[in-house]
């Protein structure tokens, strides 16, 4: 989805379902990529990453799947769950003069309906 | 084994004073970064720092400074508050070019 002013995009998905998070990355030169979930008063939670030289990696009920021509991130889950209701967010990273700049997308709130 | 432990965890200021947020991580690591996240907004770079005694801005310094005393420690200060830094701040820390790990945040709020 793509950020809207304020408000993050919204994804409902009915318990059982699998849930597809795109996201879209800035900068061509970013080498690694990171999906992480977010609770509600919490600090970003690890889901799993992929580095640039890789097109698709799986853990467990998800996967992420890498498109450099169009810089695309994707994240599927598979047999969504309550406990997947969060809001996800990709971050990319670069390595620059000072080091390894990690920068974040603008997320995506994702609703698991039962 | 703490993590990234972030102080104090709630704050509120008046216009015009000055604070400093701390950091702190037990992993080792060498990378340490501060970012704030609006409310339904994503979270976005403040600063970074690669090693002790070094930092660099990132995508909104602008208030802000930073200092990395040493390799555990990474401190955020506002010298200035003003409103429109009300905001939650996170720490994070990692190893190159790996998973960064998050501390719980401080909820800033400067009226």
């Amino acid at each position: 989805g793509e950020s809207v002013g304020l408000h993050l995009p919204t994804l409902s998905v009915q318990e059982g379902d699998n849930s597809i998070i795109n996201c879209a990355y800035s900068n061509s030169a970013s080498d690694y990529f990171i999906w992480y979930k977010q609770e509600s008063g919490k600090g970003p939670q690890f889901i799993i990453d992929i580095r640039s030289n890789m097109d698709k990696r799986q853990g467990q009920r998800v996967t992420v799947l890498l498109n450099k021509t169009v810089k695309h991130l994707s994240l599927q889950i598979a047999a969504t769950q309550p406990g997947d209701s969060a809001v996800y967010f990709c971050a990319e990273n670069r390595v620059t003069g000072g080091g390894n700049k990690l920068t974040f997308g603008t997320g995506t709130q994702l609703k698991v309906e039962l | 084994n703490a993590g990234v432990t972030q102080t104090p965890k709630f704050q509120v200021l008046k216009t015009g004073q000055s604070m400093t947020l701390q950091c702190a991580q037990d992993m080792n690591h060498n990378s340490m970064y501060w970012y704030r996240q609006d409310p339904g907004m994503g979270l976005r770079l403040i600063y970074y720092s690669a090693s002790e005694g070094t930092t660099d801005k990132g995508e909104v310094p602008n208030g802000y400074n930073v200092s990395r005393l040493n390799k555990r420690e990474f401190s955020l200060r506002l010298e200035s508050a003003a409103p429109s830094q009300t905001s939650v701040y996170f720490c994070a820390s990692r190893q190159l070019s790996t998973e960064a790990f998050f501390g719980q945040g401080t909820r800033l709020t400067v009226v």
